[in-house]
């Protein structure tokens, strides 16, 4: 029962190189999220998804860019690193379902840390 | 836009009641919510308030007040290892319903 699993989980780069963060669920979930975390920004939403193909902005899109082929994977690329896109990056999942509290209920994976030199 | 206010830093001692507050901006308002992360580790879900009143699960609660867009996480028998950051988070209509918006976390130290 592996969950939701992020790789890498460090990722060291440099400015200009193009990354790919990839996330990975076992539950079948509808929808997956990424959030970066800054310190002082709490977790701040970049891309979601409600299903494969059908993928939605966040609040802090620019320089991103995700794709969902399949249910259980949603990738982030970052097409040229920055700086500021130094920040530890979070995958989530939650269920379609007709459960308010289960529909409010995201599950998170480990994060990666990630450092743009 | 959608926006949430809480304290950065609480500090309480073990065995103690401790109250983390939460008032947000939302455009229409679909649920509160409470996550808890230690440090290092993921954001794990706590709880869920969409209508008004307190919500109990075991040693937290979480209470709402819609009319207030306000909000309180209370934990109760505080233990060593609470010791963490909450988050409170809205669904609000600017992120299509489903996603979350976090406000910026509280630190949470518990003391012996």
């Amino acid at each position: 029962d592996a969950g939701i699993t992020q790789s890498p989980r460090y990722k060291i780069t440099e400015t200009g190189r193009q990354v790919t963060l990839m996330c990975h669920q076992t539950w079948s979930h509808s929808y997956m999220f990424w959030y970066r975390q800054d310190l002082g920004h709490g977790l701040r939403l970049i891309y979601y998804s409600a299903a494969a193909d059908i993928t939605d902005k966040g609040e802090v899109p620019d320089g991103y860019v995700v794709s969902r082929s399949k249910t259980e994977n949603f990738p982030l690329t970052l097409e040229s690193a920055t700086r500021s896109q130094t920040s530890v990056y979070f995958c989530a999942s939650s269920e379609s379902t007709t459960s308010d509290r289960r529909y409010n209920e995201q599950f998170f994976g480990p994060g990666t840390r990630l450092t743009v030199l | 836009g959608q926006s949430l206010e809480q304290p950065s830093e609480v500090t309480a001692v073990e065995g103690a009641i401790v109250q983390i507050n939460c008032t947000y901006q939302t455009s229409g308002f679909y649920g509160l919510s409470w996550y808890q992360q230690h440090d290092g580790g993921a954001p794990t879900f706590l709880s869920y308030n969409a209508l008004d009143g307190l919500e109990e699960t075991g040693r937290f609660s979480s209470f709402l007040s819609r009319s207030d867009s306000y909000g309180y996480l209370l934990l109760q028998e505080l233990q060593m290892k609470d010791s963490a950051s909450y988050f409170c988070a809205v669904r609000g209509r600017d992120t299509g319903r489903r996603a979350l918006t976090f406000g910026s976390g509280t630190r949470l130290q518990v003391q012996p």
